[in-house]
């Protein structure tokens, strides 16, 4: 009974190359996080969402872009990888209202070449 | 700027206690969590604490002082599987949270 899930686990690239990781949760949660950890293991929100509102981190690239098919899901498009992509990525969701524990997905580990 | 501040490694034996501090800055306060994270996992819930005061859940409480922008976590009775990072999260006025850098605490036999 899988609450968060992300594929892949793991993903190797090319710099340059486009990538998309995919999240889904099972817990009819409203809104869903995507956050990079990197090495140094700050976890750094990047964006958050739900059906009424995207909220970017404005440090993020605009070569990173969610993208929302319905509720249960919250995918990550990254164009044009650069070496400093190199991270752990995790989804993440929540129940509705503004103030809750958020569920963490497995984590994608992004190594861009 | 907002800031959380943890401390970066702790090292302890099984069996005993820690405490494991964190102080924060934030524009607004709308809680304060702790999760664990072992290493190559998810970060997993552990508390959250809104008023002043602990909170207890088992081995492990979480206290917290809104005025002094201060909370600490203690475990008791430490296990060799309590080796993980801990980190701790403050949501702000935007109810977004705001992540320290983990504190990596190391269990020793």
């Amino acid at each position: 009974d899988t609450a968060v899930s992300q594929t892949p686990k793991y993903l190797v690239t090319q710099m340059g190359n486009d990538k998309s990781i995919k999240c889904e949760q099972n817990l009819g949660h409203d809104t869903m996080y995507w956050y990079k950890q990197d090495s140094k293991k700050f976890l750094k929100i990047m964006f958050s969402y739900n059906n009424k509102e995207l909220i970017i981190n404005e440090t993020v690239p605009n070569r990173f872009s969610p993208k929302s098919p319905d509720k249960a899901h919250l995918n990550l498009h990254i164009n044009s990888l650069e070496l400093g992509d190199s991270a752990v990525y995790f989804c993440a969701s929540s129940p509705a209202g503004e103030v809750g524990e958020q569920f963490f997905g497995p984590g994608t580990r992004l190594t861009v070449l | 700027g907002q800031n959380i501040d943890q401390p970066t490694e702790m090292t302890a034996t099984e069996g005993a206690i820690v405490q494991i501090n964190c102080t924060y800055q934030t524009s607004g306060f709308n809680g304060l969590f702790w999760y664990q994270q072992h290493a190559g996992e998810a970060p997993t819930f552990l508390s959250y604490n809104v008023l002043d005061g602990l909170e207890e859940k088992g081995r492990f409480s979480s206290f917290l002082s809104r005025s002094k922008g201060y909370s600490y976590l203690l475990l008791k009775e430490l296990q060799m599987k309590d080796s993980a990072s801990y980190l701790c999260a403050v949501m702000d006025s935007n109810y977004q949270l705001i992540w320290g850098a983990g504190t990596k605490l190391i269990i020793k036999p």
